[in-house]
């Protein structure tokens, strides 16, 4: 099975905190990608990356960063965290090829007090 | 650009109700449709998709049919189980891209 798996389920950040979400998926898939879900608002695309070394940004990207050393490897780092960053973040990797299905890593609740 | 639009809910629903939760598109061409459940606590899975127009997918039960004269991809159950209740996101993949475009997603409760 597929599987992406997120370092934690549950963080919580102090204001300004420099904070790195984590994610690794088994599958040698080339993309990966960093959503953000809000109630309302549906999955927005933080950052895509196609390959290793190589990022692309998504629709809302500011307050964001992203790092890909390593194929199965793609971290969002929040360089000085901020409370409208409070939210559930899902990492996703999917094959290069068009019509085909990403999976989903289970998230992490992220809180900034 | 690409966008998706899908009924708010939440729907709610006696277990073996008929269900449809709607979802209409906005893309250039002809882009890939998906509806993704995510139960709770759990991230986003798969849940059926279609590439062409006229395609129907289905899975557990679930089908929807890509109707590109309505730009529509209406997710339908015919009997829903307690098992059910979740939030179902309708997504579509632009022409030749591998990105995905989420819909605000929809949460079902289904009760006994």
């Amino acid at each position: 099975d597929v599987k992406v798996t997120q370092s934690s389920r549950y963080l919580v950040k102090r204001t300004g905190e420099k904070v790195f979400l984590e994610c690794v998926q088994d599958m040698d898939h080339e993309n990966m990608f960093w959503y953000r879900q809000d109630p309302g608002l549906g999955l927005r695309l933080i950052y895509f990356s196609y390959d290793v070394k190589m990022k692309e940004k998504g629709d809302i990207p500011e307050g964001y960063s992203v790092s890909r050393e390593k194929k199965e490897r793609f971290s969002l780092i929040l360089e000085s965290a901020s409370t409208n960053q409070t939210s559930m973040y899902l990492c996703a990797s999917s094959p290069a090829q068009v019509n085909t299905e990403a999976f989903f890593g289970q998230g992490t609740r992220l809180t900034v007090v | 650009g690409d966008s998706v639009t899908q009924m708010e809910g939440p729907v709610t629903l006696s277990e073996e109700a008929f269900l449809t939760i709607n979802c209409t598109y906005t893309a250039t061409g002809y882009p890939s449709l998906f509806w993704y459940v995510q139960y709770p606590g759990e991230g986003l899975q798969l849940l059926l998709k279609a590439t062409k127009a006229d395609d129907k997918g289905s899975n557990k039960g679930f089908e929807a049919t890509y109707r590109k004269e309505t730009t529509s991809f209406h997710l339908e159950k015919g009997s829903v189980q307690v098992s059910d209740s979740a939030v179902y996101f309708c997504a579509l993949s632009p022409l030749n891209t591998d990105k995905l475009i989420f819909g605000t997603g929809t949460r079902l409760q289904v009760f006994p």
